[in-house]
């Protein structure tokens, strides 16, 4: 009923290319959807979040699509490049807060240069 | 870089001994979470601290435990250590909140814990 599902586990995309993540979750008491970046060394830093009455959301190269019906949501990150190699991670969780966050479980994103 | 920080950054322990980890919150937040993230694995949520109690807690056995001070600050203390405890602990701090609004949990580095 908690997880969060995330695929694929490691992914490498060429510079200038779409990488694309995808998750996938289980409780429908979840309303709010952020993705973490996280570099090796350093905390999980949020990088975008949607919350499910919107199918889509954009800021800059990143892209997160919502399907509620589905209770999926994947992150596109645009013009991919070498800055952007770091451990993904989306989560779902309440909208406060007071709300704990569950996390997926990582993809780890290589941009070939 | 967020204004969340935590002490020590790396810490060697041996099986049964006790650890305290401790974060400060950065400036104006008064809620403090703490997950535990093993090695390529995503954050598991191990408890809250909101105005110094305990505010939800994670499927973590009653060894971990937690203060959070006056000052929003706070410790995580893990008591007879097992090898499984060996991972990134991650502490995030929030702030009070607007109205219908939902506040974002920014995360310190991290104290990477060795339990041999």
């Amino acid at each position: 009923q908690q997880q969060v599902k995330q695929s694929p586990q490691s992914l490498i995309v060429q510079k200038g290319g779409i990488s694309i993540i995808n998750c996938a979750y289980e409780n429908t008491a979840f309303d709010y959807f952020p993705w973490y970046q996280q570099f090796p060394g350093k905390g999980p830093a949020l990088l975008i979040a949607i919350r499910p009455d919107v199918s889509e959301k954009k800021e800059g190269r990143f892209t997160i699509s919502f399907n509620k019906s589905a209770k999926q949501f994947s992150l596109h990150i645009m013009d991919s490049q070498p800055g952007d190699s770091a451990t993904y991670f989306c989560a779902a969780s309440g909208y406060s807060s007071a709300s704990k966050i569950i996390f997926g479980s990582g993809t780890r994103l290589s941009i070939r240069p | 870089e967020t204004g969340v920080t935590q002490s020590p950054t790396h810490l060697i322990k041996t099986r049964g001994q006790q650890v305290t980890l401790r974060c400060s919150s950065q400036s104006g937040h008064n809620t403090v979470s703490w997950y535990q993230q093993a090695l390529g694995q995503g954050p598991q949520f191990i408890f809250q601290y909101y105005r110094e109690e305990e505010n939800g807690r994670g499927n973590f056995p009653p060894r971990f435990s937690g203060l959070q001070f006056p000052n929003y600050s706070s410790e995580l203390n893990v008591n007879a250590l097992e090898l499984d405890d060996s991972a990134l602990y991650l502490c995030a701090s929030s702030g009070p909140g607007l109205a219908g609004g939902t506040d974002t949990q920014y995360f310190g580095p991290g104290t990477r814990l060795t339990v041999l």
